[in-house]
């Protein structure tokens, strides 16, 4: 069965480092998204991505994030100056359009 | 924009018994209501989901049913075993985009 695949699967940063990190979205998917869970509560849409360009972003998602699809198979955020509140599990996503949302495994986010 | 409200946080059954879950959304127009199941330290698994032009779906142990005018959908588990003990999480989409997500609920199936 496809998966999204995400690295790092924990990645440990000092406040105010940027951070990048990175999803392969299963191969046929034209939707990309990005979603945050901070520890104990629910799923968080964070911002998402279709032709080349974010089709939609949430509050949460500011001027700190960016999203960026590189080449034809990476999906990346990138938080520019994190913080602590910026700590939290961040799943990758993809779907077709209203089929075959997936999620990735997911990059365990700690600032210190 | 869409808010999903989730009961209850928390579920304890006996093994064998059943579980319900349920979700109200606030957009009429959202046409997509996905169900996961999320282990701990896991990602969200879809489990079942169901369109707003069909009234009930049915996967073996699990079924969800969706009331449109009422504007919500519940999760059933029937038979309840030791492994369904997870994290559930409704969700609803429209167009296609965004899931937004209820704030789930803790099953435990006490054996």
């Amino acid at each position: 069965e496809p998966e999204v695949t995400q690295t790092p699967s924990h990645q440990v940063t000092q406040m105010g480092q940027e951070v990048i990190l990175r999803c392969v979205p299963i191969s046929n998917h034209l939707y990309f998204y990005w979603y945050r869970q901070i520890l104990g509560q629910k799923v968080e849409f964070l911002v998402s991505f279709y032709n080349n360009e974010i089709s939609e972003k949430s509050e949460i998602f500011d001027d700190q994030f960016s999203v960026e699809r590189p080449d034809g198979s990476n999906f990346t955020l990138k938080i520019r100056s994190t913080k602590l509140e910026d700590s939290a599990m961040y799943f990758c996503a993809s779907s077709e359009w209203q089929r075959g949302y997936t999620f990735g495994s997911g990059t365990r986010l700690t600032v210190v | 924009g869409e808010n999903v409200e989730q009961h209850p946080s928390t579920l304890s059954v006996q093994e064998g018994d059943s579980a319900v879950i349920k979700c109200t959304y606030s957009d009429s127009a959202s046409n997509y209501f996905p169900w996961y199941k999320q282990e701990l330290g896991k990602r969200p698994q879809l489990i079942i989901d169901i369109r707003s032009n069909v009234g009930e779906k049915k996967d073996q142990r699990i079924a969800v049913t969706l009331n449109k005018t009422a504007k919500h959908f519940s999760l059933h588990i029937t038979e309840t075993q030791p492994e369904d003990s997870a994290v559930y999480f409704c969700a609803a989409s429209m167009g296609g985009n965004k899931l937004v997500f209820g704030a789930g609920t803790i099953l435990r199936v006490k054996s």
